[in-house]
């Protein structure tokens, strides 16, 4: 149990498209999910927190007119890069934290999403 | 949130033996967690400590826990090859902040 997708695995676009990344929570409900990039050797770094059916929050410092949140189920969220530039070439993780969970902040992680702009 | 330091962040140890990273960080907690990354891919949830505890066990993992010092350790006895990866600290209530994490490489 306790399955989170992202779609796609890696993805390379060129400089000024967008890109939308998904994550899916396969078995569970996340009211919350939450985004994050990591650079090679790095640690990550939350970007933002999804809640579903309201608007997301970020953290200082990330652009939200350029990362777009969408929450609108209890099983997805949605991170779409606008006008990629080669700096956002990044690997881009989601987590999801059980609806039941309780008080313990367990998050279950995504795959992760490659993201190369050319 | 703030990042932890962890030390060492990278550790070389041959198949067999012990491999000891340590973790530290700034907020008060509620419980801190510890996380494996492979080469590439996502993070696998490996044990939650909650800050009333001092030590916990998993298989052959071990961590501790001191909240005087703000500081945790993970310990993996008889490493395998396969233990090879980036382990990573985090701690938050809501939102998670990470450590820096250790690479561990594994020498069969």
């Amino acid at each position: 149990g306790a399955v989170v997708s992202q779609h796609p695995s890696w993805v390379i676009c060129k400089s000024g498209t967008s890109v939308k990344i998904e994550c899916r929570s396969l078995d569970f409900q996340a009211t919350t999910m939450f985004w994050y990039r990591q650079f090679p050797k790095q640690s990550l770094m939350l970007m933002a927190t999804s809640n579903e059916g309201s608007k997301a929050t970020y953290e200082q410092g990330v652009e939200k007119d350029k990362f777009l949140i969408n929450h609108a189920s209890l099983t997805l969220s949605t991170l779409t890069v606008t006008s990629a530039h080669p700096e956002d070439s990044s690997f881009y993780i989601c987590s999801a934290r059980d609806r039941v969970a309780g008080g313990l902040n367990e998050q279950f992680f995504g795959p992760g999403t490659r993201l190369t702009v050319l | 949130s703030q990042q932890g330091e962890e030390d060492p962040q990278a550790l070389s140890i041959q198949e067999g033996e012990n491999a000891t990273m340590n973790c530290s960080y700034k907020t008060s907690i509620n419980n801190l967690q510890w996380y494996r990354q492979n080469s590439g891919r996502g993070l696998v949830h490996l044990i939650l400590i909650r800050s009333n505890e001092r030590e916990k066990h998993s298989g052959r993992l071990r961590v501790t826990l001191d909240t005087s010092k703000k500081s945790s350790s993970l310990l993996i006895t008889a490493s395998r090859a396969a233990d090879t990866a980036s382990y990573f600290c985090a701690w938050g209530n809501n939102r998670l902040a990470f450590g820096k994490g250790n690479q561990v490489v594994v020498i069969p």
